[in-house]
């Protein structure tokens, strides 16, 4: 059972590059987020989506964009990277509202 | 603005003793507070609940406490093992339905 996966699980971008993380769940869960994690910062939300083709902003949306296009998948875009940028980043799945969250092992993003 | 703080960014622990990790909140209108475990390069896993109708919830060596008035939980582990060596997350619940995280306490539990 694989639950949620990431992919690239590291990536080193230049200034201004753009990428595309891809996060896949096999527990047919209906909401999936995508949090970056920074030291002294916790996790913060960058995105969710409740459902197959909805999107929505969360703490940190500033900078990316996502896509639901399928339930299973959920993609988060960089269209031209800062340093700023660089982070960890989670995805996670769940019912809907259960705090309960299934996360990935993590993409561990450097850009120079 | 830190709606959920964790003042403590590292604990250190002697194994069998107890482990304290608080967390502090800003809003009243939390109702569902929870607790992850982050193991080095791992996705956080959920570890403990508590909804604001209540001040204790305990499974096994872990039990969260929730003072509403003071807008204060806490976990304890008792007892502490190695193996509970990691980054631990409280998060709370807003009104808009998204989990927010505090910073984080690293702990360490010594043989």
């Amino acid at each position: 059972n694989a639950g949620v996966t990431q992919t690239p699980k590291f990536r080193v971008l230049k200034t201004g590059q753009s990428m595309t993380l891809l996060c896949a769940q096999d527990m047919n869960h209906e909401y999936m987020y995508w949090y970056r994690q920074d030291p002294g910062m916790g996790l913060r939300l960058i995105h969710y989506s409740v459902g197959e083709g909805t999107t929505a902003k969360g703490e940190v949306p500033d900078g990316y964009n996502v896509s639901r296009l399928k339930k299973q998948n959920f993609l988060l875009g960089l269209e031209s990277a800062a340093p700023s940028q660089t982070s960890v980043y989670f995805c996670a799945s769940d019912q809907g509202y259960t705090g309960e969250l299934f996360f990935g092992e993590g993409s561990r993003l450097t850009v120079l | 603005d830190q709606q959920v703080k964790q003042n403590s960014p590292s604990l250190s622990v002697q194994e069998g003793r107890i482990s304290i990790l608080n967390c502090d909140y800003t809003n009243s209108m939390f109702d569902y507070f929870l607790w992850y475990k982050k193991y080095p390069a791992e996705g956080p896993t959920f570890l403990i609940s508590i909804s604001s109708i209540k001040d204790k919830n305990e499974d096994g060596r872990f039990t969260v406490f929730l003072n509403k008035s003071a807008k204060h939980l806490s976990l304890h582990i008792v007892p502490s093992q190695p193996g509970d060596s990691a980054v631990y997350f409280c998060a709370a619940y807003n009104q808009g339905g998204k989990l927010i995280f505090g910073q984080g306490t690293e702990l360490s539990v010594k043989p």
